[in-house]
């Protein structure tokens, strides 16, 4: 199975400032990641996918990067409904697997 | 608009099963993979299994290939999924989701609850 690594596990940050949250891959899986935000209580929702498309809807302060086999989820300024927490998986085979998550809150 | 409606809540005794459903509003559930992931209380999220509703091919995570069982019924566009042999470990959020590669859309998410 391919192991996403995500780091931080949490993260305070203000707000207007710059997120990033990374993911690093166990092999290479090409650009086959995605980002998903969940706000508690509710389902995940697809920010990113094929590593750096947004997805519709999504506010343009959100970009990806990939790097090898590592990706970088960015905010460029954060907002106070983007807290909540975050989750990359990887599309390349099956299982799909997901990071660990990282828990975004406000200092 | 696309929208998946999840059954209610499941209280389920150890050693009984559920079994969950998904129905599908705005899109052919023939024409994409459905699939089910758990969240288990304060945790991440872990991919279960797919279904292909247009044939009935089932992928499943090794440690789910004795829990769950994926079915379909593309009359209803309903996805479902029966949890057998509950034990308490099983207590989770479930979600079902869209898409072929990622989870384009997500439903709910319904809790299960195994206590005696």
């Amino acid at each position: 199975d391919i192991q996403m690594t995500q780091s931080p596990a949490s993260l305070s940050a203000s707000l207007e400032e710059i997120v990033t949250i990374t993911c690093q891959a166990s092999q290479d899986i090409g650009n086959w990641l995605a980002w998903y935000q969940q706000k508690p209580g509710k389902s995940p929702q697809l920010l990113i996918y094929d590593a750096t498309s947004l997805a519709d809807g999504v506010p343009s302060r959100f970009s990806g990067s990939r790097s090898g086999t590592q990706y970088s989820l960015k905010i460029s300024r954060l907002q106070v409904e983007d807290i909540g927490s975050y989750y990359c998986q990887q599309a390349h085979s099956n299982p799909r697997t997901f990071g660990g998550g990282t828990k975004l809150e406000l200092k | 608009e696309v929208q998946l409606q999840q059954s209610g809540a499941e209280l389920g005794k150890p050693g009984t099963s559920v079994k969950l459903s998904c129905k599908v509003s705005g899109y052919n559930i023939r024409s994409t993979y459905m699939h089910w992931v758990n969240q288990r209380p304060g945790k991440g999220l872990e991919w279960i299994g797919r279904i292909d509703p247009a044939n009935g091919n089932t992928i499943y995570a090794e440690k789910f290939k004795s829990k769950a069982t994926l079915t379909a019924d593309t009359s209803s566009n309903t996805a479902y999924m029966q949890l057998s042999q509950l034990k308490s470990d099983d207590t989770a959020i479930y979600f079902c989701a869209m898409g072929a590669g990622y989870f384009d859309y997500w439903g709910q998410g319904v809790m299960v609850t195994v206590s005696s």
